[in-house]
């Protein structure tokens, strides 16, 4: 079975663009996690969809947006991007979503921020 | 305190050792215990999952979880310098279904 699949791998943006970073979840799994990583915050959860319905939020602005597809396919979007956007943004996919599931992470898209 | 609390480390063990890596947590009505192994570079990969009290063995891997201490620890026996990552703690608190993360301990296996 496929594993969890992200694009871009890598993109480097401007100040004030806007990004949209895709996730693939493994085949059958309905939820989708999206995480940002950096060094001085470690993981930190942005969003959970889950049958096309965002199911929790984390703490972060309304520049960051997602949405999940018929397929579970799931795309998340930064707005108006800061140079503290600069990370590594997860995507991990599961069955049952975070309600107890087991989360697989996919290669994870790194953004810079210039 | 924090949600999930894990010793930053550097862990440092010989190789052939047992590493034992710890983590505590706040919410009591947590039920559901993960730990994650990532590499520099690279994204997190589940090692165990954990939901009841006792032991959990998955061929070098052991862990372990009580509730009533609030602690769910990690040991990897006759450790490997393939070893050698940040070891992430997580679970999944009662009030919410998200699931949180620890700060993740570094392992460092020496030959």
């Amino acid at each position: 079975k496929a594993g969890v699949t992200q694009t871009p791998r890598y993109l480097i943006k401007t100040r004030g663009q806007q990004v949209t970073l895709s996730c693939s979840p493994i085949s059958g799994h309905r939820s989708v996690s999206w995480y940002q990583q950096t060094p001085g915050q470690g993981l930190q959860f942005l969003f959970e969809y889950f049958s096309e319905t965002q199911r929790n939020k984390g703490n972060f602005p309304g520049r960051f947006s997602g949405r999940q597809f018929s397929n579970s396919r799931s795309e998340m979007n930064v707005s108006t991007l800061e140079l503290g956007d600069s990370a590594l943004y997860l995507c991990a996919s599961s069955f049952t979503g975070t309600q107890g599931g087991e989360q697989f992470f996919g290669p994870g898209t790194r953004l810079t921020v210039l | 305190q924090k949600e999930v609390e894990q010793n930053s480390g550097p862990l440092s063990v010989p190789e052939g050792a047992i590493a034992s890596l710890n983590c505590t947590y706040s919410d009591r009505g947590s039920q559901s215990f993960f730990w994650y192994r990532q590499y520099s570079g690279k994204s997190p990969e589940l090692i165990m999952s954990i939901y009841s009290n006792g032991d959990k063995e998955d061929g070098r891997f052991t862990a372990q979880l009580n509730k009533a201490s609030q602690y769910v620890s990690l040991l990897i026996r006759d450790s490997q310098p393939s070893d050698s990552a940040t070891y992430l703690c997580a679970l999944k608190g009662s009030s919410a279904s998200k699931i949180i993360f620890g700060s993740g301990t570094r392992l460092s296996i020496r030959p």
